[in-house]
């Protein structure tokens, strides 16, 4: 199947650095992205639409210039964490669309500390 | 806003015992429905899915969900259970463009 990764795997950062997050289609071209958040315990909470040169789509309560969400190629997708803060902590998926049949590919996930 | 109710938080099975994970969305209209199953220390991975046609939809692995729509349910179910089916499973549905709303999982125990 197609794979999804997800660069870095784990990262730790001081309040109020920013952070990238990249996701990487390895095998196929993916028109459309997103990304997720989850909390510990909980489910994935879908953050933004990411599609190739145009501007991504951002959920209700999500803040746009807060989570920076670039879309340069149809194989990359990157999503920056500006100014985090320890509430920002939290593990980041992102997933991308094969638009031949309509299925959603996910990457391993990201987790974010920022102490 | 649709949402996807999962009531099983956790389960506990023995190997071969039989599994059903209920799943309940609430959107009115068409839906394109997925149950995922994440093992541990994986990335979520597509079981099974429905867009249209026969409401039984089989999967990967030897499972399947049946699509009920005067319920609004898409149950998670699978025979005779084994120990690698350990993992969270997750029912979701397509909120429309592609934008999935999930479950909040069911964490499932196989003990062998």
């Amino acid at each position: 199947g197609a794979v999804v990764s997800q660069h870095p795997s784990w990262v730790i950062c001081k309040s109020g650095t920013s952070v990238k997050i990249e996701c990487r289609s390895l095998d196929f071209q993916a028109t459309t992205m997103f990304w997720y958040r989850q909390f510990p315990k909980q489910s994935l909470m879908l953050m933004a639409t990411s599609n190739e040169g145009s501007k991504a789509t951002y959920e209700q309560g999500v803040e746009k210039d807060k989570f920076l969400i670039n879309h340069a190629s149809l194989t990359l997708s990157t999503l920056t964490v500006t100014s985090a803060h320890p509430e920002d902590s939290s593990f980041y998926i992102c997933s991308a669309s094969d638009q031949d049949n309509y299925e959603q590919y996910f990457g391993p996930g990201t987790r974010l500390t920022v102490t | 806003a649709q949402s996807v109710s999962q009531h099983n938080h956790h389960v506990i099975l023995s190997e071969a015992a039989s599994l059903e994970l209920g799943c309940n969305y609430s959107y009115g209209g068409t839906v394109n429905l997925f149950w995922y199953v994440q093992y541990p220390g994986q990335h979520l991975q597509l079981l099974l899915k429905y867009f249209s046609g026969d409401p039984l939809v089989k999967g990967i692995k030897g499972f399947e969900a049946e699509f009920i729509k005067s319920k609004f349910s898409f149950n998670l179910r699978k025979p005779s259970v084994q120990w690698s089916d350990t993992a969270e499973y997750f029912c979701a549905v397509d909120a429309g463009f592609q934008k999935l709303v999930f479950g909040t999982g069911t964490r499932l125990l196989v003990s062998p």
